[in-house]
């Protein structure tokens, strides 16, 4: 299995929603993201998990908040949000075993959340 | 704070002619530089990487230079095809941190 699935694919939530984007991967890889990409743009990250535990956070919103429950698995939870966090939320996993070697990326499908 | 720019933002070529994405980074501490292609409404996905050891990489088709003096990188894609256009992103990497550059939309006519 070469890919990164994220569940669902498309979703509307209204502003006082509690909602969770979902990300698998079984290629044993320990360094997993989610990055948020806005049309036309570039994207950016949001966290970095590795070997399951939370290693960058880039001064994200508190409404996002996200969880790695095991080496396969990444959430991302949502509350509370506003319409400018409407965008594509993609997930991410490389081989990256530490801060030191680098990898590139393996990315999902992503997630289009809109917000009402 | 640490920033990649990438030129140009649109470029448009006939098919069997070759394309060129030049990107700068700041940060002197990168050390690997990926570049990704997004199609329309699609995930984006690598299809080439050099480290800060290698001068250049081929791969088929498409090949990236480095100047790590001047921090420069490339990307040349040769006898463009109509499915070559997308956007593509290159990209900084130090660590678990990659800074990409803002896209260079490619279209190439038939």
């Amino acid at each position: 299995d070469t890919e990164v699935t994220q569940t669902p694919k498309h979703l509307v939530m209204g502003m006082t929603n509690k909602k969770s984007l979902k990300c698998e991967q079984h290629m044993g890889h320990r360094a997993m993201y989610w990055y948020k990409q806005k049309a036309k743009k570039p994207p950016e990250l949001m966290f970095v998990y590795s070997y399951e535990k939370l290693s960058i956070n880039e001064s994200v919103p508190s409404r996002f908040s996200p969880e790695c429950p095991n080496s396969s698995l990444l959430n991302l939870h949502l509350h509370a949000l506003q319409p400018e966090d409407s965008a594509l939320y993609l997930c991410a996993s490389s081989q990256n075993r530490g801060p030191f070697a680098t990898y590139g990326y393996t990315f999902g499908s992503g997630t289009r959340l809109t917000v009402v | 704070g640490e920033n990649v720019e990438q030129h140009p933002s649109t470029l448009s070529v006939q098919e069997g002619d070759s394309a060129v994405i030049k990107c700068t980074y700041s940060d002197s501490a990168s050390n690997y530089f990926p570049w990704y292609k997004q199609e329309l409404g699609k995930r984006p996905q690598l299809i080439i990487d050099i480290r800060s050891n290698v001068g250049e990489k081929k791969d088929q088709r498409i090949a990236v230079t480095l100047n790590k003096t001047a921090k420069h990188f490339s990307l040349h894609i040769t006898e463009t095809q109509p499915e070559d256009s997308a956007v593509y992103f290159c990209a900084a990497s130090r660590g678990f941190k990659t800074i990409f550059g803002a896209g260079t939309r490619l279209f190439v006519k038939a």
